[in-house]
């Protein structure tokens, strides 16, 4: 079956950490990809996505992420977090034929 | 735009009680999918709809939940009879295609 595995389910990181939040998919075929996030509170909210091309994505908030396919992971990285990216961050994975698959997410905790 | 509307924010019933949430997509948008979290399972897909007609319910859990959707700016989902392990948030998502998802606040349910 296809699935999302995100292996960190919990982070904290001290202002200013730089953050990489793995991600990794089973599906051998044509995917999208995408990350969103969900902060205290409120409902989930795209912060990039990737089709096709330049295999690494640049987001909101200065977030980014690369998409390697031989290693079927779509990591997300930011080089400085601050406090307000305390959340809880989801990848997603769609096939090309099926449904869009969510990972069971990462929280993140920044401390001030 | 004010984005995906759902309603209630907040639902506490009893077991064995008809359970409705409502959701109004963006205008414009072609695809509504209904998402059910929790902490055991994450995030799922329950069903999903393209210009009114559901197209894949086979995230229903059974029998129990029904969704529709009248017209294109709203839709139902619908628990009877509820159980105290529906209790979860639930969220609705629309997009102008499959890979563009927006969502709103969701609804917290509880069924006691």
């Amino acid at each position: 079956a296809q699935s999302v595995s995100q292996h960190n389910h919990h982070v904290i990181l001290s202002e200013a950490a730089s953050l990489e939040l793995g991600c990794n998919y089973s599906y051998g075929g044509t995917v999208n990809l995408f990350w969103y996030v969900q902060y205290p509170g409120q409902h989930l909210q795209l912060l990039l996505k990737y089709f096709s091309g330049d295999p690494l994505v640049k987001g909101i908030k200065g977030f980014e992420a690369e998409f390697i396919k031989s290693k079927f992971s779509f990591n997300l990285r930011k080089p400085s977090v601050q406090w307000s990216d305390t959340a809880e961050y989801f990848c997603a994975v769609k096939p090309n034929t099926g449904k869009l698959i969510f990972g069971q997410g990462t929280t993140l905790q920044v401390k001030p | 735009d004010a984005g995906v509307i759902q309603s209630p924010r907040h639902e506490v019933t009893e077991m064995g009680q008809e359970v409705t949430l409502r959701c109004k997509p963006i205008s414009g948008h072609d695809y509504l999918f209904w998402y059910r979290q929790t902490m055991m399972r994450g995030l799922e897909l329950l069903i999903y709809f393209n210009n009114n007609v559901p197209i894949d319910d086979s995230g229903m859990p059974e029998d129990r939940f029904s969704a529709k959707m009248p017209n294109a700016s709203f839709s139902t989902l619908k628990i009877q009879p509820s159980e105290p392990r529906d209790s979860a948030v639930y969220f609705c998502a629309s997009g102008s295609s499959y890979n563009e998802q927006f969502f709103g606040p969701g609804t917290r349910l509880t069924v006691l």
